[in-house]
């Protein structure tokens, strides 16, 4: 079956440490998003990505970074310099604007 | 800069009862898409409509239709015969089509049926 694969399902990250959020797809999908979600707040864009070895920031970057060496894979780092990482994570993916996105499950971040 | 605004952010009706959920947007794009999208307590976001603004009859997809005003920059979304199953977080989103594809979506309706 085609789709989105998000792992780790749960991260903890500690204090002043980096940690990556993998995202894959086989839908041979072209673009490729990085959105954060909060209570209350909706989803807001980090990165994305429209073709292979290029990628533009959203209105939340700071803090993150990405990295599109494949078609398939768009992974997500969250360094030490994002304050609040706490939030669940969803990548998605589209071809074309027809039928707008599709999601992975997600990743819910919880800094300890 | 587009925004989308969703005004209600709780809703709770009994089952089988109809409910319609707000969402204005601001834009200057005269062609774009719009879409709601549904997540479940599992947190998977499911697409329910999607709408073409050039298009002005409105979308319809079994028991969930929209009510597209383009001048007056309106997209509710109309559940009828509501279920269980209806219950979740409901999003409207904003996508324009020149440029990149981003979509833009509202805070959220978190929308309760009742047994």
């Amino acid at each position: 079956d085609g789709g989105i694969t998000q792992s780790p399902k749960y991260l903890f990250r500690k204090e002043g440490q980096n940690v990556t959020l993998s995202c894959e797809q086989n839908l041979n999908h072209d673009a490729m998003y990085w959105y954060r979600q909060d209570p209350g707040q909706g989803l807001r864009l980090i990165y994305y990505s429209q073709i292979v070895n290029d990628f533009q920031k959203g209105d939340i970057a700071e803090g993150y970074s990405v990295s599109r060496e494949k078609k398939e894979s768009f992974p997500l780092t969250v360094t030490s310099a994002q304050k609040n990482p706490t939030a669940f994570y969803l990548c998605a993916s589209n071809f074309g604007a027809d039928y707008g996105y599709t999601f992975g499950s997600g990743t819910r971040l919880t800094v300890v | 800069a587009q925004t989308v605004t969703q005004s209600q952010p709780e809703m709770s009706v009994q089952e089988a009862e109809t409910v319609t959920l707000s969402c204005t947007y601001d834009t200057s794009e005269n062609n774009y898409y719009l879409f709601w999208y549904k997540q479940p307590p599992s947190r998977q976001m499911i697409l329910v409509i999607r709408q073409e603004a050039y298009k002005q009859q409105n979308a319809t997809e079994n028991r969930f239709s929209v009510n597209f005003q383009k001048a007056a920059k309106s997209f509710s979304l109309k559940i009828s015969d509501s279920q269980l199953g209806d219950t979740a977080m409901y999003f409207c989103a904003f996508m324009k089509l020149r440029g990149a594809q981003k979509l833009v979506f509202g805070q959220g309706t978190r929308l309760t049926i009742n047994p």
